[in-house]
């Protein structure tokens, strides 16, 4: 599958746990977005990085929320201290270079719930 | 933050109709894209316009461009029932960064 893959895609924690999501871009993409979605509303932009650098986490809450897409191996969205209103799908991108114009290639979610 | 806002948030239609959806969006942009999500699914590219274009096709889609009123719209003709899902428009920022509004969910009755 050469599609951009998450996992899990279904994840549940409980309040003050972590939450750590997924996602392999697409062969040959070195560019990464992260996106919240909750039911009903379109995605909110959270993070975008290029492999080893965070290039704009203007959408990312400033505690709690970190990412990172290492040299080797898939980007990863941490969320520490869980609370129920980190309840939603997040979703990734990939794209093949950062330029403008370039359709974003999406996974199909993880699906957080926070008891 | 927000920038293109579909317009209806809901449209049902009958199987064979045309759908149209309007986005409006605030600052200048380079480009403007649409994308489709069908249920518990991500987000699939349909089609994309430059912001010197006015006019492009894909199959059954049509989307135009307006630069001077910030607006887009993307027509489906002679829909089908596997058209049902959630249209979004996404407008680049100047980082290149993609900002999405909050969608139209269309809905073809068969």
């Amino acid at each position: 599958n050469a599609g951009v893959m998450q996992n899990p895609r279904h994840l549940v924690r409980r309040r003050g746990q972590e939450a750590r999501l997924r996602c392999s871009p697409m062969k040959g993409h070195s560019h990464v977005y992260w996106y919240r979605q909750l039911p009903e509303e379109g995605l909110k932009f959270m993070v975008y990085l290029q492999k080893e650098n965070i290039i704009d986490e203007s959408g990312m809450p400033k505690e709690r929320f970190s990412a990172e897409f290492p040299k080797e191996g898939p980007s990863i969205l941490r969320i520490q201290q869980v609370v129920r209103g980190d309840s939603a799908a997040y979703f990734c991108a990939s794209s093949l270079t950062g330029t403008g114009g370039q359709p974003q290639h999406f996974g199909d979610g993880t699906r957080l719930s926070i008891l | 933050s927000q920038q293109g806002e579909e317009d209806p948030q809901a449209l049902s239609i009958q199987e064979g109709e045309n759908a149209t959806m309007n986005c409006s969006y605030k600052t200048s942009i380079n480009n403007l894209q649409w994308y489709r999500q069908n249920s518990g699914r991500g987000l699939v590219h349909l089609i994309l316009i430059r912001s010197n274009e006015r006019e492009k096709h894909s199959g059954r889609l049509r989307v135009t461009l307006d630069t001077s009123k910030k607006s887009s719209s993307l027509l489906i003709t002679a829909s089908r029932a596997a058209d049902t899902a959630s249209y979004f428009c996404a407008t680049d920022e100047e980082n290149n960064d993609m900002r999405f509004g909050a969608g139209t969910r269309l809905t073809v009755k068969p």
